[in-house]
Order: structure tokens, then sequence, then C-alpha cells
């Protein structure tokens, strides 16, 4: 059974605009959240994170907003460039393990120049 | 320095083989972990080691996967009698310690089972 979702396998944005990667959880104890970035050929790449205390990260282009009511997080880019063209993975703390991380199946980001 | 290395970089094996795959952390992370990306798929934990606690084996899907770690050093992960749907990508990540969530990764090992 999936504790972290992101529903959307794939999407594609227009160079320049803001793109929106959605991440979906299960698990109300979890508490606290990253996102990960990969290029083809290439490990996983730490990106941001964010605390179940808190609902908003920011860093740069990349902002991460959690709702934990709706146990739902998102991350933006703003503004998408080429080089953003990746699989981005959501990620979440593990209750049974206080250091596992449980992450989602990632989504495909394109972005079109 | 010297991030997460990992070798073979790939590795084709005929089913039934036994493989063995390795993994170099980066010096002074205490936290190892593997994990596995079958084509089209997510990551998912296999084991994880931290210092000389005994590891959390939760996630190996069988029997015919083990995983050894020397000190706070080389991690081998090993698949015997291997099987077609063991074919994925095979990565491993340290980190700093317990609790310091963020992983680096390396580049994987692609296995192919033919």
């Amino acid at each position: 059974d999936q504790q972290v979702k992101q529903n959307s396998p794939s999407l594609s944005v227009q160079e320049g605009r803001i793109s929106i990667l959605n991440c979906d959880y299960t698990n109300s104890m979890f508490d606290y959240f990253l996102w990960y970035k990969k290029y083809p050929a290439e490990g996983p790449t730490f990106l941001i994170s964010i605390s179940s205390i808190k609902d908003k990260n920011e860093d740069g282009r990349f902002t991460v907003f959690l709702n934990k009511s709706a146990k739902h997080l998102s991350l933006h880019i703003v503004p998408s460039q080429p080089g953003d063209s990746a699989v981005y993975f959501c990620a979440a703390r593990g209750t049974t393990s206080y250091d596992k991380v449980i992450f989602g199946p990632g989504t495909s980001l394109s972005v079109i120049p | 320095g010297a991030g997460v290395s990992q070798s073979p970089s790939n590795k084709v094996t005929e089913k039934g083989k036994d493989v063995e795959l390795r993994c170099d952390p980066i010096s002074g992370h205490t936290a190892l972990y593997w994990y596995r990306q079958r084509l089209g798929q997510g990551l998912e934990f296999l084991i994880y080691f931290q210092g000389n606690s005994a590891p959390d084996k939760s996630g190996l899907p069988s029997d015919r996967f083990s995983a050894e770690r020397t000190g706070e050093s080389v991690s081998t992960l090993t698949i015997q009698r291997t099987q077609q749907e063991d074919s994925a990508v095979y990565l491993c990540a340290s980190s700093l310690g317990r609790a310091i969530l963020q992983q680096y990764f390396g580049p994987g090992t692609r296995l192919t089972v033919t």
C-alpha cells in the first residue's frame, strides 16, 4: 500500500512558466517531507525539504507548500527552466523507523523551451 | 570531495546466477541505504545500515537478497539465484547519521537478468 503518492506520472510546462508537482500521503504521523530530483543515469539529488510544523519553505526558484489537513504537499518551480527537466520524487519520514524515508513513484517534468 | 560511488555501473547476468553490487559511501557517513527502482516505478527501500546497529532489513523482497557493510564503509548487496524480476536499477545512498534525512545517492547499478 503506497503511503506517498504522486498521481501525475508526467508533466509538461513551457519555459518561464510555473511548474507545480503534487504529492499526497496517507499517514498523518509523517513529520518531515523532502523533494529529490533525478536526471537520467544519475542518482537522485536532494532539492528541498519541509517540516510538518511549517506550511511553506522557499529556496530560490523552488517552494514547497504543505497542507497537513489535506495530507498534501506541492513543489512549485518558478520560473521553470529547461534544466529543470527531470524526475521529481516526493519523500516522507516513515513512522516505523525514525531514520527511514519513504519515496513516492516520481513525476517526470519536461520544460519545453 | 568524492560522492557515493557504485560498481559496476551496469551488470548483465543470466537467470539463476548470483550477483554482487558494491557501494562506497561518502567518508564519515554512518548511515547507508539500498533502494531498488524498477522501470517506470519509484524508489523501493531495501535495507538500511546505521553505524554498528543491527541493519533494518524490512525492505528485502526475499531471502535471495542480502547485504553487508564493513564498519562504516563499503557495503555489498548480494542477490542469489537471480530472476528476471530482479532487473532494476539498484541505488545506494548515505547520510551523516541518525535522523539526518538528506541522503546522498550514488549513480546506481543497472542490473539486467536475461
